[in-house]
């Protein structure tokens, strides 16, 4: 089975700093790799993913994800953030297929302050 | 972007009564809808796979007979929490699959049950 840590549960963070949200995996088989980000009592949106290829992704406003397989890790960094990313950071993988069941990891809340 | 959509949004009950989550997906089929649990500030925990016109599987220590799921069509799995206890409020998350196995998953807005 497996599995996905975050290690950091909180980060605040001043607005218009870098950022970083640590996410290292557990896996005997190979995984795809996704971020997700969840405002206050809505749903998740996916941020980025991992699926082949180069091993960093990035999204549209501004993050970015670097699949490191020797350390098992796909930490997701942001060189400077915003008031309107304040919200909670799931990282998650899937097994065999990209469309599989995910894994989520305990989330990661980033408060970000003015 | 593709669109699913939970309903209800918010609901509240009393304890003993059976309440029915719907997550549609809007905009395409799918075939494979996932359940998932969040419990206040936590992760969220899968339930249950919901495959069209088969029974669902259930992950390991989810009740399969307090937590029904149909998956009746290809736009439209249920959730019904039976006899529902205050231990069972929780945010309640669906995800739709788009296409095969390799398809892009979306989520729902989910559904905050709360029972008194």
């Amino acid at each position: 089975a497996q599995s996905v840590t975050q290690l950091d549960s909180q980060v605040p963070v001043f607005e218009e700093a870098p950022v970083e949200l640590r996410c290292n995996y557990s896996s005997s088989v190979s995984v795809y790799l996704f971020w997700y980000v969840q405002y206050p009592n809505q749903g998740l949106q996916l941020l980025l993913k991992y699926l082949s290829g180069s091993t960093l992704v990035k999204s549209i406003n501004g993050f970015e994800a670097e699949f490191n397989k020797s350390q098992t890790s796909f930490h997701l960094r942001k060189p400077s953030v915003h008031i309107s990313d304040t919200a909670e950071y799931f990282c998650a993988v899937s097994v065999g297929a990209a469309g599989n069941k995910l894994t989520f990891g305990g989330g990661t809340r980033v408060l970000v302050k003015p | 972007g593709a669109v699913v959509s939970q309903h209800p949004s918010r609901v509240i009950c009393k304890s003993g009564t059976s309440v029915k989550i719907e997550c549609r997906s809007l905009d395409f089929q799918a075939t494979t809808m996932f359940w998932y649990r969040q419990f206040p500030k936590q992760s969220l925990m899968l339930m249950a796979t919901s495959n069209e016109g088969s029974k669902a599987t259930y992950e390991q220590g989810v009740e399969k007979d307090k937590f029904l799921i149909n998956h009746a069509s290809l736009t439209l799995s249920t959730l019904t929490v039976t006899s529902a206890h205050p231990e069972d409020s929780s945010f309640y998350i669906c995800s739709a699959r788009a296409g095969g196995a390799s398809g892009e998953l979306f989520f729902g807005e989910g559904s905050r049950l709360t029972v008194l």
